[in-house]
């Protein structure tokens, strides 16, 4: 089993739509939460970096951790064709100094 | 631009090649990482160096051989490569003691051929 699952995609929306993007996690000892965006042929960026349960807000970005269900969402508003990418979602446990990540979901944002 | 910078931006070698892929890092961190990224699959952490020192090795083949000499600088030395080894290779850099966010450079595409 993959210590984070993540439904490939693609995953096609229309222009203005709210995108719901999800990982599932095994481990029980991630405490730290990450989503990159990854463009074609670029390195990942980070967008949201989240510490044990909650939700954090950054503009049109929302990250969500339930640590009791070991779900982690990333849910986008007014969704644009520039976000158009792939989204990877990672997780990393204290004992350890780097991340496990998802395979990532590609979004396709049609203007 | 990420603070990250990784050269070459692509590379083609032949599998009796000796080549190195170099990263640099202006952030001030003092962590750095090798992941592979291929198609459809999950990055993969090769190695990570904490404060110059080697803490970390995921069962890399030895054809792959990383190099750390100072907390800006890590190269990944590349010879007798196989064509599988074909990917994009990342590099990035956190701060070790609180290594949470990292950091990606754009990514060195290698093909073996």
């Amino acid at each position: 089993q993959k210590e984070v699952e993540q439904d490939p995609g693609p995953l096609s929306v229309p222009e203005g739509a709210i995108v719901s993007l999800n990982c599932t996690y095994s481990n029980s000892a991630f405490q730290y939460f990450m989503w990159y965006r990854q463009y074609s042929r670029k390195g990942p960026e980070l967008l949201m970096y989240t510490y044990s349960s909650g939700n954090k807000e950054d503009g049109r970005f929302t990250a969500q951790v339930d640590k009791s269900s070991k779900y982690i969402s990333l849910f986008i508003r007014d969704s644009q064709p520039s976000d158009s990418a792939t989204y990877l979602c990672a997780s990393m446990d204290t004992g350890r100094r780097a991340l496990t990540f998802g395979s990532g979901t590609r979004l396709q944002v049609q203007p | 631009e990420t603070g990250v910078t990784q050269t070459p931006r692509h590379l083609v070698m032949g599998m009796t090649n000796k080549k190195s892929l170099k990263c640099e890092q202006h952030l001030g961190h003092n962590a750095m990482y090798w992941y592979k990224q291929s198609a459809k699959k999950p990055l993969e952490l090769m190695f990570v160096y904490s404060l110059e020192e080697r803490v970390e090795n995921n069962s890399v083949p030895s054809r792959f051989s990383p190099e750390c000499p100072n907390s800006s600088h890590l190269f990944l030395h590349l010879h007798t490569l196989q064509p599988e080894d074909s990917a994009l290779y990342l590099c990035a850099s956190s701060q070790a003691r609180t290594g949470n966010t990292i950091y990606f450079g754009e990514g060195s595409w290698l093909t073996v051929v």
